[in-house]
């Protein structure tokens, strides 16, 4: 069964360093990329950032580059977003979702999310 | 790039059809045949229902269809029912940069 398990929801204030995860597990991480997908309370959902789970390849939305950084520990199959100063406007529900290893791929399977609460 | 655009809502009754249409520029929906649609029950994570414009994944049924025609997509949903009772996103491979750019959603409401 597929799982894209993700770490649990944070707290915290404006300017802390922040990093969520997201592991993956019962199917071949060869053959897919890992995005992170937000929803800001209420909102519509929007790309964050794209991972390959076996090279060093990554892809940054332009809407939040310089913002939050997208990596890997390939030997646990894990994805990562990282932020290191954050803002009350980063509280959103953080989705990770897998997708093919072929360009224009959808999002096939999604994790239950990661709720980020920043607030003095 | 702006988001892709959406109505806000759409209603229907039981066992009516639905379409809700998603609009973009040539540079993403009217140049690319990548369009998905996903649906989101309240509390719960995005689910694939729809991708390449027309294609099923595994287990969706196929009361849900797509299509596009220049720069809009479509996604119907025929013989609506309760559980279909969800918001709705479109979204459009846009590049290499800029690999999915995501509609502003809708809300159907099953009457």
């Amino acid at each position: 069964e597929v799982q894209l398990e993700q770490s649990g929801a944070e707290v915290k204030k404006p300017g802390e360093s922040l990093k969520i995860s997201c592991t993956n597990s019962g199917y071949s991480v060869n053959n897919y990329w890992l995005g992170w997908v937000r929803q800001m309370p209420g909102k519509g959902l929007e790309w964050v950032a794209l991972i390959s789970l076996v090279g060093s390849d990554t892809r940054v939305s332009p809407s939040f580059e310089g913002r939050v950084t997208i990596s890997a520990d390939h030997s646990i199959s894990t994805a990562y977003l990282q932020w290191s100063s954050l803002r009350v406007s980063d509280t959103a529900m953080y989705y990770c979702a897998r997708r093919p290893a072929i360009t224009a791929s959808p999002f096939d399977s999604w994790g239950h999310g990661t709720l980020v609460t920043v607030s003095s | 790039q702006s988001a892709l655009t959406q109505p806000r809502s759409v209603s229907g009754s039981p066992g009516q059809s639905v379409t809700i249409s998603c609009t973009g520029t040539s540079s993403d929906v009217g140049r690319y045949n990548s369009v998905s649609w996903y649906q989101q029950h309240p509390g719960k994570a995005p689910k694939l229902i729809i991708y390449d414009v027309d294609k099923w994944p595994s287990g969706v049924p196929d009361r849900f269809s797509g299509s596009k025609s220049g720069n809009t997509a479509s996604l119907t949903i025929s013989g609506l029912q309760a559980e279909d009772e969800a918001d709705y996103y479109c979204c459009s491979y846009a590049g290499t940069y800029i690999p999915y750019l995501f509609g502003t959603g809708t809300n159907v409401a099953v009457l």
